[in-house]
């Protein structure tokens, strides 16, 4: 089983829409989480971190289920612009970064 | 505003051949890593470091060596190149891999072996 799995879509959805990615983690030790943003040919950039409690950032809501050892991030009112790959990263204290694959989102006119 | 900055951001090379991706960093952070991307296999930890002096391997590193004699560079050499090193490169870095701490990415190199 892999550290980290996502769903690698893609995800097609109509601009106005509300759409939501899951990530999973094997690790139980696993202290820091986050979600990156890649667009087409270019490098992975920090979204947003998740905190225990959730949080959220304008359209973007992530929270964490530490017991199912899993996060999520929910897009609001889609724009064309939110088209990307997004990645979930998770963080052992003291170990390496361990990135999902990335599930792809495609926002349409 | 450089953060971290790699070089080449394209390179073709022969079957054979070897090269060096340049990685630097400018925010003095202990951690530096070198990831592969692949279609369809998401980032692969190649190298990794986490202080000068200090070298580790990550996850496929056969076929590449690092070094890192200051906390500003990290670079990747290619030994031997291979049509299966054709990739895109990034080096990242961050303060340490600690509770909150996030980890951030060169533009990559794409690199081509034929």
């Amino acid at each position: 089983r892999k550290e980290v799995e996502q769903d690698p879509g893609p995800f097609n959805v109509p601009e106005g829409a509300t759409v939501a990615f899951n990530c999973t983690y094997s690790n139980s030790a696993s202290q820091s989480f986050f979600w990156y943003r890649q667009d087409c040919r270019k490098e992975p950039k920090l979204l947003m971190s998740v905190y225990s409690s959730g949080n959220e950032d304008g359209r973007f809501t992530a929270q964490l289920n530490r017991a199912s050892q899993y996060i999520s991030l929910l897009i609001r009112d889609s724009k064309l612009s939110d088209s990307a790959t997004y990645l979930c990263v998770v963080i052992v204290y003291g170990q390496n970064f361990v990135f999902g694959p990335g599930t792809r989102l495609s926002v349409l006119p | 505003n450089a953060g971290v900055t790699q070089t080449p951001k394209f390179q073709v090379l022969k079957t054979g051949q070897s090269m060096t991706l340049q990685c630097a960093q400018d925010m003095n952070h202990e951690y530096m890593s070198w990831y592969r991307q692949d279609p369809g296999m998401g980032l692969r930890l190649i190298h990794y470091s986490v202080g000068a002096g200090i070298t580790d391997q990550g996850e496929v590193p056969n076929g590449y060596n690092v070094s890192r004699s200051t906390t500003e560079d990290f670079p990747l050499r290619l030994l031997s190149a291979a049509p299966s090193q054709t990739s895109v490169y990034f080096c990242a870095s961050s303060p340490w891999t600690g509770s909150g701490n996030t980890i951030y990415f060169g533009e990559g190199s794409w690199l081509t072996v034929v």
